[in-house]
């Protein structure tokens, strides 16, 4: 049963456009909520993370909004690029393990 | 600073043997978390250890074990291995744990059970 829900699956942008995943779970006992980014062959990378208590964070062109109370996660990629095209993942984190969601593949078309 | 280094990168085996997968975390990292990525199920956590104490072990059968060393370095093993078990298995070393510092990933061991 996957305990971080995301989505859409794939999503399409234009050269400059606004990507947006989102996420949502259900475990109140995750405390710290990272995001991945991966190419083909290779293993996720850390892109960005937060923790609960902070509702936004943002590092260059990515941003994360984080809503407690409605137990959602958002991952905004701003100005996005063609090497921006990867799978996303969230994931949220409790009793040292991750749990991941599905993930999303991005395409950005030039 | 070297990052997260798996080995082999690639392997294949038969069913019914067994396999062993190296990890070296990156260094002074003493937690060590390992995971299964397959198109089906996505990334499903296997297990994590800390100063070679396992703190925590996800839902896998009996066939799938890991441990730590002293100097951090980590092995999985999976024994008696079924088709089902090809996937990418991605090792992930932090400081203290992935709940509160960040994790970072290897490249991974593809591994093809036929």
């Amino acid at each position: 049963q996957q305990q971080v829900k995301q989505s859409p699956q794939s999503l399409i942008v234009q050269k400059g456009g606004i990507s947006i995943i989102n996420c949502a779970y259900e475990n109140t006992a995750f405390d710290y909520f990272p995001w991945y980014q991966q190419f083909p062959g290779k293993g996720p990378a850390l892109l960005i993370a937060i923790r609960p208590d902070v509702s936004e964070k943002k590092e260059g062109r990515f941003t994360i909004s984080f809503n407690k109370s409605a137990k959602q996660f958002s991952l905004h990629i701003m100005d996005s690029q063609p090497g921006d095209s990867a799978t996303y993942f969230c994931a949220a984190s409790n009793d040292y393990k991750l749990s991941f969601g599905a993930g999303t593949t991005v395409t950005v078309r030039a | 600073k070297a990052g997260v280094t798996q080995t082999p990168r690639y392997l294949i085996k038969t069913r019914g043997q067994q396999v062993t997968l190296s990890c070296s975390p990156i260094s002074g990292h003493r937690s060590v978390s390992w995971y299964q990525q397959t198109p089906g199920q996505g990334l499903q956590f296997l297990f994590e250890y800390f100063s070679e104490t396992q703190r925590n072990k996800g839902n896998f059968p009996g066939r799938f074990s890991g441990r730590q060393f002293s100097n951090s370095r980590s092995e999985m093993n999976v024994s008696t291995l079924e088709l089902g078990d090809s996937a990418l298995y991605l090792c992930a070393s932090s400081l203290s744990g992935p709940m509160n510092t960040e994790a970072f990933f290897g490249q991974g061991t593809r591994l093809t059970v036929v």
